[in-house]
């Protein structure tokens, strides 16, 4: 079947602007989360989502950061007033939401703020 | 707070030969699960096993193998037989099973397979 796919694979923008991430989670999973990866780090995790609400938005750096799951399936990661410092890899992963709770990744979007 | 460290920066292997990757690990949670991931080039996260805090065996997925001492609080990663596709990033995270399903990831081994 289908795996996470995430869209824009690439995102170059401006200093200051606003961003969309996309993600589509494979079909059926409940439970959605966002991470955040620098070079030559493992991933971070930003927010996760059970169903269409965020259960655990912790990982959020700051309010220019916010994240929705209107219909508990596609999730959108936005960012206000991008800085150079969010440049980095924006992973995406669901899982089916019981054990062992594997995560499964999509591809990333990598984004760079000049 | 949960903590992961990989000491191994970059391990270098023959092919066919079997590797041992690090990974220890720092909790208060009694119940955790500690996965593996593997990061080509192409930037993809692959799940590749996992072990649960109490499971008894240690958790086998065809050539890789979890090595998983609780008292010692480590959980290496072997991969046997060695293939040049193995070569990329290998991850080691954990997730408390108390609270949120987060994964916490450790900063990561580049695996190199030579000829």
């Amino acid at each position: 079947g289908a795996g996470v796919s995430q869209t824009p694979s690439n995102k170059v923008t401006e200093k200051g602007k606003y961003v969309e991430l996309r993600c589509d989670p494979i079909s059926g999973h409940t439970a959605l989360y966002w991470y955040r990866q620098s070079l030559g780090q493992g991933p971070e995790f930003l927010i996760y989502f059970q169903g269409t609400g965020a259960a655990d938005d912790s990982g959020l750096p700051n309010d220019r950061f916010f994240a929705v799951r209107p219909e508990g399936s596609v999730s959108t990661l936005k960012i206000q007033r991008t800085e150079r410092g969010d440049s980095a890899v924006y992973l995406c992963a669901s899982s089916a939401g019981g054990p062992p709770y594997e995560q499964y990744f999509g591809p990333g979007t990598r984004l760079t703020v000049t | 707070a949960q903590k992961i460290t990989q000491t191994q920066p970059g391990m270098f292997v023959q092919e066919k030969e079997a590797v041992t990757l690090d990974c220890t690990y720092d909790t208060s949670d009694p119940s955790y699960g500690l996965f593996w991931y593997k990061q080509p080039s192409s930037g993809e996260m692959i799940f590749l096993i996992y072990q649960g805090s109490y499971d008894q065996q240690n958790a086998t997925e065809g050539r890789y193998s979890l090595n998983f001492q609780k008292a010692r609080k480590s959980a290496n990663l072997v991969i046997s037989a060695s293939q040049l596709g193995d070569s990329a990033m290998y991850f080691c995270a954990m997730r408390e099973d108390t609270g949120f399903q987060k994964l916490v990831f450790g900063t990561g081994t580049r695996l190199l397979v030579s000829p």
